[in-house]
């Protein structure tokens, strides 16, 4: 099994709601990530969890809370969105550092298809 | 800090066209080095990588290079396909606060035609 899975897969929300983002894999991977990717642009890296603790957070606004409950979750909770924030929100996971197979030898993200977020 | 510049594209292409993708980076130390695809409505997946100079990653037809003395990593193809299109990623490895993540480079955008 080598999927990650994103939920759900559309979303729309108005700027007072709270709503979050889920994401699962099953592969035994340490390392899971939030990117985020706007139409027509790359990835841009969130958030990095190795080993269920924060490792990475590229100076995202607060609005974006991040969480990690257990070695096969993610969780990205949403408030207060701005319409600018509407994206499509990437989740990957891949062998964490200091398990003999670091993300630079395995090269290897595995991503979920995406969670679509629309902001109105 | 770590960058990819690649060529942005789009492109279209005839079917059993070749393809040459550019993609040179900026890095220190000696980075890993991956061209990622992504096929409409979906998420990225690893098409191949290279982890040290002068290794060749192949997959699917698609190759590339690790040229440290160019510090480039072009992706090619001698024959294309429709089922090629997609949106393609250069990206590189770097290390950050005990983690790694990946640079990417911006994407280009292929359509093949029958």
């Amino acid at each position: 099994d080598t999927e990650v899975t994103q939920t759900p897969k559309h979303l729309v929300m108005g700027m007072t709601n709270k709503k979050s983002l889920k994401c699962e894999q099953h592969m035994g991977h340490r390392a899971m990530y939030w990117y985020k990717q706007k139409a027509k642009k790359p990835p841009e890296l969130m958030f990095v969890y190795s080993y269920e603790k924060l490792s990475i957070n590229e100076s995202v606004p607060s609005r974006f809370s991040p969480e990690c409950p257990n070695s096969s979750l993610l969780n990205l909770h949403l408030h207060a969105l701005q319409p600018e924030d509407s994206a499509l929100y990437l989740c990957a996971s891949s062998q964490a550092v200091g398990t003999g197979a670091r993300l630079a030898d395995t090269g290897e993200l595995f991503f979920g298809e995406g969670s679509r977020l629309t902001v109105l | 800090g770590n960058s990819v510049t690649q060529m942005e594209g789009p492109v279209t292409l005839s079917e059993e066209a070749f393809l040459t993708i550019n993609c040179t980076y900026t890095a220190t130390g000696y980075p890993s080095l991956f061209w990622y695809v992504q096929y409409p409505g979906e998420g990225l997946q690893l098409l191949l990588k290279a982890t040290k100079a002068d290794d060749k990653g192949s997959n699917k037809g698609f190759e590339a290079t690790y040229r440290k003395e160019t510090t480039s990593f072009h992706l090619e193809k001698g024959s294309v396909q429709v089922s090629d299109s997609a949106v393609y990623f250069c990206a590189l490895s770097g290390s950050q606060g005990g983690s790694e993540k990946l640079v990417f480079g911006k994407g280009m955008k292929l359509t093949v035609n029958p």
